[in-house]
């Protein structure tokens, strides 16, 4: 079954400074690559997410770009806000009735 | 904008007790999915729901688990007989039938197994 990677686990950055979090996949089907947002105690909010005909998509101060040949996917932030502080779970789907498999979430500070 | 909506938001239970988590799925929607997640760790997996039957289930979901949809709005899923180690937050999602393909979380219950 499909295996996502995700790092870092946790990741410092200044306010206003960029943060980069980067996920790998294992199964070549899976075609949407979701990015969820979790803040303490509260459910996982989409932010993001890339379908597997797109290379890059930006969305305001977020944006993701997928290599499929790598198998790689990317989160980049820029300008970061001390409100960016959270977990990010990036995540790999393939069709129809299959789950969404999550990679391990990556705990993003922001410091102002 | 309408969400998935999930009672209690949060159960205290006894080991060995059995538990019924609720989840009002977005009305359109017709893929159903439950995961859970311990605390600090990702989230993973249950069981998905589709016209409905299970359609996929994880190691996880064993003969202590069961979902249901009762009725038209409702989905659940039972733990009959639960464990310590169950103790953890559950997420209910859907997603339309077609695309997009988003998933739609709901706020979870924490589930504490004492």
């Amino acid at each position: 079954g499909e295996n996502v990677e995700q790092h870092p686990s946790t990741l410092s950055v200044q306010e206003g400074d960029s943060a980069v979090i980067k996920c790998t996949y294992s199964d070549s089907a899976s075609n949407y690559f979701p990015w969820y947002k979790q803040e303490l105690g509260k459910r996982p909010q989409l932010i993001i997410d890339i379908r597997s005909n797109v290379g890059e998509k930006k969305d305001q101060r977020i944006a993701v770009t997928l290599n499929k040949t790598a198998k790689h996917f990317s989160l980049h932030i820029t300008e970061t806000q001390p409100e960016d502080s959270a977990v990010y779970f990036c995540a790999a789907w393939v069709r129809g009735d299959t789950p969404l498999v999550f990679g391990k979430g990556t705990r993003l500070s922001v410091i102002a | 904008e309408p969400e998935v909506t999930q009672t209690p938001s949060h159960q205290v239970t006894q080991m060995g007790q059995e538990v019924i988590l609720r989840c009002v799925p977005i009305s359109n929607h017709l893929y159903f999915y439950w995961y859970r997640q311990i605390l600090g760790q990702k989230v993973e997996f249950l069981v998905s729901f589709y016209n409905n039957e299970i359609s996929e289930k994880s190691e996880i979901f064993d003969d202590q688990f069961s979902v249901e949809r009762p009725d038209g709005s409702n989905f659940t899923l039972k733990i009959r007989s639960t464990k310590l180690e169950d103790s953890a937050m559950y997420f209910c999602a859907s997603r339309t039938g077609t695309g997009p393909y988003e998933q739609y979380f709901g706020p979870g219950t924490r589930l504490t197994v004492t």
